[in-house]
Parts: structure tokens; C-alpha cells; sequence
């Protein structure tokens, strides 16, 4: 089946800075969707994006399905994007998650 | 909308008892879905359906079971708990299966499960 791996693993960053998340597949994808899964457990769909580039406020993302990966931008980071941060891709098949980066920003 | 509705929020087992795992959605979604996220391993499917009457097995379906009786619910079975049972488990819906049309999934808040 497709693999999905996401780093880094965690990141520690101030509150105003920026980063960028990174999610590889294995195989080619005709869906991937980004969530963000906030410090209570709550799971919230970010974007749905197997291609392109879309942008919703602080967050952006890009998928470059050819070259197989999809990165997660957040800009002017702020307390409350603190969490975990999966990626999920499928072919014709349920949805795959990565395991996750965790995000935390320091006030 | 509820969206995604699940119950109980939390629940302990002794070993070897059985429990339903209750999930349902307003949204006239097709596809259900149980994901179980264990620490460091992200979220794993046990089990699926993409419409009334259809399920089929995920990544790790042993020790659970499933029905789709109606478009709604989709409840999760744990037949003999398991002290590796022990999660979180989540439910999720989504329009289609494939996502041919962007559809987007949709999560529950989550069960915590402890088997004791």
C-alpha cells in the first residue's frame, strides 16, 4: 500500500515565526488532505489538495503530485496552531495517514 | 448540523468484556469509516463502508467488528477487549469514498478506550 511520511516529527517554534511541514507519498494519489488535530484531540480538515496550491488565511499548502509530496505552509505562527498536523493520501483506496508532526509554539 | 456525532467520550473495560462503539452522521455521507490512533503511529483503519449494507476490513481489523444497517450509523464491536485495544478510536464520513469531487472527510471528537 501507499506510504506516507511527514516530517519533522515535531517542531518548537516562537509565536510570529513561519514553517513549513512536509508530507512524502509512494505512490501516485488521486486524493490528500491535510488536518490538524488541536491539544483536546479534535481532528479539523485544513485542505483537501491531491494537486495545485491552495490557501486558506495563514495556512497554504502545495502538492506536487508528480514529484509525490505536498508541504503545509504556516505563516505568523501563533499559540493556537499549536498541535499535531497529519497528511492523508489515497489511490483508490480509505485514506492512508502519515504520523503526524507535532507543532508546538511558544508565546 | 451535528456532523459527526460518537459516543461514549470515554469508557473502561476489563479484559474480555464487549462494548459498541456508537458513531453517526447527518450529513447523508456514503462513506463511514473507524480509525484507532495509538501514540507515535498516527491514525489506522480498522474498518469501513461506503454505503448501507457494504463493509470491508482496514489495516487492523482483528478483534472488531462492524455494521451498516443505515446510511447514519456505523457502530464499532469490540467482541473480547484487549488490554492492546487500548486507544483512542475515531469516527470519520465523507460524500464519496474516492473523493472524486473534493469531498472532504469529516472526524468525530473521539472515544478514549482503557482496557484493563
Amino acid at each position: 500500500g501507499i506510504q506516507v511520511e511527514q516530517s519533522p516529527p515535531d517542531l518548537i517554534l516562537q509565536e510570529g515565526a513561519n514553517s513549513t511541514l512536509r508530507c512524502n507519498f509512494s505512490d501516485s494519489v488521486n486524493n490528500l488532505q491535510w488536518f490538524h488535530q488541536n491539544p483536546w484531540g479534535q481532528l479539523i480538515n485544513l485542505f483537501y489538495i491531491p494537486s495545485g496550491t491552495k490557501q486558506n488565511g495563514r495556512l497554504s499548502a502545495t502538492t506536487v503530485a508528480t514529484e509525490r509530496y505536498s508541504l503545509l505552509y504556516i505563516s505568523s505562527s501563533q499559540t493556537t496552531d499549536s498541535g499535531v498536523y497529519f497528511c492523508a493520501v489515497s489511490g483508490n483506496t480509505p485514506l492512508v495517514f502519515g504520523k503526524g508532526t507535532r507543532l508546538s509554539v511558544i508565546a | 448540523n451535528a456532523g459527526v456525532t460518537q459516543t461514549p467520550k470515554f469508557q473502561v473495560l476489563k479484559t474480555g468484556q464487549s462494548m459498541t462503539l456508537q458513531c453517526a452522521q447527518d450529513m447523508n455521507h456514503e462513506y463511514m469509516s473507524w480509525y484507532r490512533q495509538d501514540p507515535g503511529m498516527g491514525l489506522r483503519l480498522i474498518h469501513y463502508s461506503v454505503g448501507a449494507g457494504i463493509t470491508d476490513q482496514g489495516e487492523v481489523p482483528n478483534g472488531y467488528n462492524v455494521s451498516r444497517s443505515t446510511t447514519e450509523d456505523f457502530p464499532l464491536r469490540l467482541l473480547s477487549a484487549a488490554p492492546s485495544q487500548t486507544s483512542v478510536y475515531f469516527c470519520a464520513s465523507s460524500y464519496s469514498f474516492l473523493s472524486t469531487g473534493g469531498e472532504k472527510l469529516f472526524f468525530g471528537s473521539g472515544t478514549q478506550l482503557s482496557v484493563l
